[in-house]
């Protein structure tokens, strides 16, 4: 069964610029995560879809962040415009549907942004 | 709000050294935690969980027991090899409306031949 699929792996684009990321997500999982991975530091969420709703994007900075889901499968997160500060690893990862203890999420690689 | 602390890095060790790698948590629920490992190059992928106090999760000879009592879920291996080097992620996880999973900020392990 295949992963969690996000792309592009890396992407370098110039500040101002625009950048879309794409994941798709494990069969079946309802869930699906977008987080931001500073270097040395822990994934912090971003947003949090279950089906097609975004039910938590309390931490997406919204000036310049957008997200979207849908048909409750794929999702692309953009950035527009990309500042210097957004250079990170963004990563997506699916889950079951909440309510069960223990649920794991499912991770993909991540994609590289470096704003120049 | 719900946080979890883990210790800084890097950890160095030698091969077939005993790791521990301290991971303490805050938590308004009662939550489960994880212990997430991300290779170089790769993605985070789950190492280990335990959903209840006293519970012990395990593998690939890795254990961390639930501690409700002293909010900890140190991660312990007998013997490190040079494999094992990566970055170890504690995280836990509220089963309520606000559903989330949260991460420390990583330990870096490197192991020595």
């Amino acid at each position: 069964e295949a992963g969690v699929v996000q792309s592009p792996r890396y992407k370098i684009i110039e500040k101002k610029q625009p950048v879309a990321f794409w994941c798709n997500p494990i069969s079946g999982h309802n869930t699906l995560y977008w987080y931001l991975q500073n270097l040395g530091q822990g994934p912090e969420l971003l947003i949090r879809y279950e089906n097609e709703e975004a039910v938590d994007d309390s931490q997406l900075p919204k000036d310049r962040f957008s997200a979207e889901r849908l048909k409750g499968v794929d999702s692309t997160l953009k950035i527009q415009p990309a500042e210097l500060g957004d250079s990170a690893v963004y990563l997506c990862a699916s889950s079951l549907g909440l309510g069960t203890a223990g649920t794991e999420a499912f991770f993909g690689q991540g994609t590289r942004l470096t704003v120049v | 709000g719900d946080s979890v602390t883990q210790m800084e890095g890097p950890v160095t060790l030698s091969e077939e050294a005993f790791l521990t790698i301290n991971c303490t948590y805050t938590a308004t629920g009662y939550p489960s935690l994880f212990w997430y490992v991300q290779y170089p190059g790769e993605g985070l992928q789950l190492l280990l969980k335990a959903t209840k106090a006293d519970d012990k999760g395990s593998n690939k000879g890795f254990e961390a027991t639930y501690r409700k009592e002293t909010t900890s879920f140190h991660l312990e291996k007998g013997s490190v090899q040079v494999s094992d080097s990566a970055v170890y992620f504690c995280a836990l996880s509220v089963v309520d409306s606000s559903y989330k999973l949260i991460f420390g900020s990583g330990t870096r392990l490197l192991v020595r031949p």
